[in-house]
């Protein structure tokens, strides 16, 4: 069974940073490629950024309020997608789910965790 | 990239069919077959409910199906239950491996 676990969440203070982790399973992680999605308290889904496969050339990319501080990584070796979040702002405050992006079903977010959640307050 | 227009909201009585809308423009919904829709109850992770615009994943029942016409993609659920009440998000792709959301309708079953 395809399996992602997020983790890294918690409280945070404006300026700082934090690291997020997504853990994979039941699935050949390295050819997936895998994108965050957040959703703020009350609010809708936002997608954040996309890490490609190494094969397709591991690139990224992100929305525009979170480019130059977020950075989405991957670990083939640990099965496990990072995305670590710098300079971190009080409207980042949301829950962040990963995902894989067309692993079945093409261009599509088709398999989600259960997400992590991130408050950045003083 | 802005997000698409949805609903804010929007009912039927069970057994009813409901229709919601999912505007955007012509770099996203209107020049790509890439629009997807999520459904999320309250505390749950999104469920990935309809890909490509109009097709079904796996174990998705036939009451949900969605449609597009130029710039505007469409969810339509016939047969309504009490199970469908949850908020609903289109997603489309918007070129150059990038995706926008809608900003979420909510579904009332009366």
């Amino acid at each position: 069974e395809m399996q992602l676990v997020e983790s890294g969440g918690g409280l945070v203070k404006p300026g700082g940073s934090l690291r997020l982790s997504c853990a994979a399973s039941g699935f050949t992680f390295s050819n997936a490629w895998m994108t965050w999605v957040r959703q703020a308290p009350g609010k809708g889904l936002e997608w954040v950024g996309r890490i490609k496969s190494k094969t397709d050339g591991g690139t990224t990319d992100y929305t525009a309020p979170v480019k130059g501080r977020f950075t989405i990584s991957r670990d083939d070796s640990k099965n496990t997608v990072y995305m670590q979040m710098n300079s971190l702002k009080t409207e980042d405050t949301a829950v962040y789910y990963c995902t894989t992006v067309g692993y079945s079903y093409s261009l599509n977010f088709d398999y989600w965790g259960q997400g992590t959640l991130v408050t950045v307050s003083s | 990239q802005s997000a698409l227009t949805q609903p804010r909201s929007v009912s039927g009585s069970p057994g009813q069919s409901v229709t919601i809308s999912c505007t955007g423009t012509s770099s996203n919904v209107g020049g790509y077959n890439y629009v997807s829709w999520y459904q999320q109850h309250p505390g749950k992770a999104p469920k990935f409910m309809i890909y490509d615009v109009s097709k079904r994943p796996s174990g998705v029942p036939d009451r949900f199906s969605g449609s597009k016409s130029g710039n505007t993609a469409s969810l339509t659920i016939s047969g309504l239950q009490a199970e469908d009440e949850a908020d609903y998000y289109c997603c489309s792709y918007a070129g150059s491996y990038t995706w926008v959301f809608g900003g979420g309708t909510k579904l009332t079953v009366l």
